[in-house]
């Protein structure tokens, strides 16, 4: 397995609060991404990271923020958790982006009370 | 903008069945093409990957997929499924010139009965 580390792996917050996931890698890859996944819609791309501070949005943007200060690690903040943010998020690393496959990490399962 | 659609939402079959699961994509262009597979309460793994080249694609645990480039399609297969293989498939694209993410599809969920 590609050296992936996200934390924490379980959460449950209260809505309104914010949440920081983090995504570490040992793999030194250029591009690193933070999807969701929900029933009935597979993995959605929420932002993606091209390298250090280059970042970019996906498609389910909206209420999340993301950073890159270091190669190997790529954070992921809700500003104001809400229910609907309730999901299974996945980090993942490419070597070259599309031109390579992508390794997935184990997953944050995030619940939103 | 791009999208990938699965045709079947949840596949059952018995043991030593074959399978044949579909993938089509909405971009004419240039394309990378990937199947990933799910096991309950795991993270995804690649199955088998395409690029160019011969369109008939070998992955791992005996799985193939065949790019058929006029119907922007990319049907994964596997001639015997064991109860093993029961978990959820994912395909994903990339398309070129459309930056460098995956766009994945909805996912099939496979169960195969012993």
């Amino acid at each position: 397995d590609a050296g992936i580390t996200q934390s924490p792996r379980h959460k449950v917050t209260e809505t309104g609060t914010p949440v920081t996931l983090r995504c570490h890698q040992t793999e030194n890859h250029r591009y690193m991404y933070w999807y969701r996944q929900d029933p009935g819609h597979g993995l959605r791309l929420i932002h993606y990271s091209y390298g250090v501070k280059d970042t970019d949005k996906g498609e389910v943007s909206d209420g999340y923020s993301v950073s890159r200060s270091k190669t190997e690690d790529f954070l992921l903040t809700l500003e104001s958790a809400t229910s609907s943010q309730t999901s299974v998020y996945f980090c993942a690393i490419s070597e070259e982006g599309g031109y390579t496959e992508a390794f997935f990490g184990q997953g944050t399962r995030l619940t939103v009370v | 903008a791009q999208s990938v659609s699965q045709h079947n939402h949840h596949v059952i079959l018995s043991e030593a069945a074959s399978l044949e699961l579909g993938c089509n994509y909405s971009y004419g262009g240039t394309v990378n093409l990937f199947w990933y597979v799910q096991y309950p309460g795991q993270h995804l793994q690649l199955l088998l990957k395409y690029f160019s080249g011969d369109p008939l694609v070998k992955g791992i645990k005996g799985f193939e997929a065949e790019f058929i480039k006029s119907k922007f399609s990319f049907n994964l297969r596997k001639p015997s499924v064991q109860w093993s293989d029961t978990a959820e498939y994912f395909c994903a694209v990339n398309a070129h010139g459309y930056g460098q993410n995956f766009v994945f599809g909805p996912g099939t969920r496979l169960s195969v009965l012993p």
